[in-house]
């Protein structure tokens, strides 16, 4: 069964900071793999996509690397801002045939002005 | 943009009512999903829908049903509530991309209390 952690649970920065988040996975054979950002009380924002023939995708000051055959991807945040302050979450699609995502619990960032 | 839309922010119902949550998608998706999403849980999965009139049971079904009778609306019914039902409940639609790729929308959010 697929499982997906991210560490640490909670992270804090001061602002203008660099900063990445790290999501791993048991099972290497993803289809895709989305980070999304939630604020509190809110919906998940989809924020990067990467396909698994990709290595990386990039949106803004976001972007998120893959590395299917270790299990692992990162999203860096360059230039971190107080409204950067969310938690972030990574969701893997296992592939064809299945519609379902697994979710790791989130890394939540605060990013001190 | 993909608009995801759930018919009531926040909710409040009594033990035993029977509850409507309803979720709208303007994107013409195929898949929708009705998760929960509780402190140290994480998400977790209820019901999804593939086709209309289609539905296939999530990681936690117990106490819940589902309709979809029209492609855009997707509805998740407590037959009867109860206190453990309390939670944030979200949901979700995707269809696949060009790259064949599943990238998935999320609604705001219903904040459901039990009492």
């Amino acid at each position: 069964k697929q499982e997906v952690t991210q560490i640490p649970a909670a992270l804090s920065v001061p602002e203008g900071e660099n900063l990445v988040l790290n999501c791993s996975f048991t099972d290497s054979a993803i289809y895709n793999l989305q980070w999304f950002r939630q604020d509190p009380g809110k919906g998940l924002t989809s924020l990067l996509l990467i396909q698994s023939s990709q290595r990386e995708q990039t949106s803004g000051r976001l972007n998120a690397s893959l590395d299917k055959s270790s299990g692992r991807s990162t999203l860096y945040i360059a230039a971190s801002q107080p409204g950067d302050s969310a938690t972030y979450l990574c969701a893997v699609h296992p592939g064809a045939g299945s519609y379902q995502l697994t979710f790791g619990k989130g890394t939540k960032l605060s990013v001190i002005p | 943009d993909v608009k995801v839309t759930q018919s009531s922010r926040y909710l409040v119902k009594r033990t035993g009512e029977k509850v409507f949550l309803e979720c709208v998608q303007d994107m013409d998706h195929e898949n929708m999903f009705w998760y929960r999403q509780d402190p140290g849980l994480g998400l977790r999965l209820i019901y999804f829908s593939y086709d209309v009139k289609m539905k296939e049971k999530g990681d936690i079904p117990e106490g819940y049903s589902v309709s979809r009778e029209k492609k855009e609306r997707f509805s998740l019914i407590l037959e009867s509530a109860s206190t453990n039902q309390t939670s944030m409940y979200l949901c979700a639609s995707s269809s696949p991309t060009s790259g064949g790729a599943y990238e998935q929308y999320f609604g705001p959010g219903t904040r459901l209390t039990v009492t």
